[in-house]
């Protein structure tokens, strides 16, 4: 079964762009969470999809958005980038979203704001 | 609210053992463990659940005290391929997929 995928893989952006990444889950999962990764903040949630619809959201301003497609492919987008969404940002797919189902992460995309 | 990890970091020799301590100041649900190398995304290590039931990694073993809000990861016999910073997350409960991670534990074992 291949495993969660993520395109582009790396990204460079300049302050103000706005950008958009993509998360294929496993064949079969149905939610997609997404997450920012940084040194100083380690591993922040920012939100989670089930069946077209976002269930649960993190702390994340409203220039963080997203969706999910019929087919369970996810994207993010951040609009008016700051120097500060430099990051790794990962997607993790899981089966049902209970809580109580592993999470298989993606590579992640590493988003460089210049 | 994320949960507290303990400690930050640790340095092993081969064969040693750890343990890494996760806590939440609110009720835990479930208790997620990933490990991450460096340059690599986060696997999948154990879930523990609210009850006693127990999902994962045959090599490694967890803990989960309800009334303490804590959870504990033991590394046995610690091998080359454990290096890496480990996190755990915890959900707001039942149905959600909220996760929330620790700062991570960053494990060292050395030859």
């Amino acid at each position: 079964k291949a495993g969660v995928t993520q395109t582009p893989r790396y990204l460079i952006k300049t302050r103000g762009q706005q950008v958009t990444l993509s998360c294929s889950p496993i064949s079969g999962h149905r939610s997609v969470s997404w997450y920012q990764q940084t040194p100083g903040q380690g591993l922040q949630f920012l939100f989670e999809y089930f069946s077209e619809t976002q269930r649960n959201k993190g702390n994340f301003p409203g220039r963080f958005s997203g969706r999910q497609f019929s087919n369970s492919r996810s994207e993010m987008n951040v609009s008016t980038l700051e120097l500060g969404d430099s990051a790794l940002y990962l997607c993790a797919s899981s089966l049902e979203g209970t809580g109580h189902n592993e999470q298989f992460f993606g590579p992640g995309t590493r988003l460089t704001v210049l | 609210q994320q949960p507290v990890q303990s400690p930050q970091a640790v340095i092993l020799r081969e064969g040693e053992d750890a343990v890494i301590n996760c806590s939440s100041s609110k009720a835990l649900y479930s208790v997620h463990w990933y490990r991450q190398k460096h340059g690599e995304a986060p696997v999948f290590l154990m879930i523990l659940l609210k009850g006693g039931e127990q999902k994962g990694h045959e090599k490694i073993s967890a803990s989960f005290n309800e009334k303490k809000q804590q959870s504990s990861l033991y590394l046995t016999a610690s091998q080359l391929s454990y290096s890496g910073t480990y996190f755990c997350g915890t959900s707001r409960g039942q149905g959600y997929n909220d996760m929330r991670f620790g700062a991570g534990t960053r494990l060292t074992v050395k030859p």
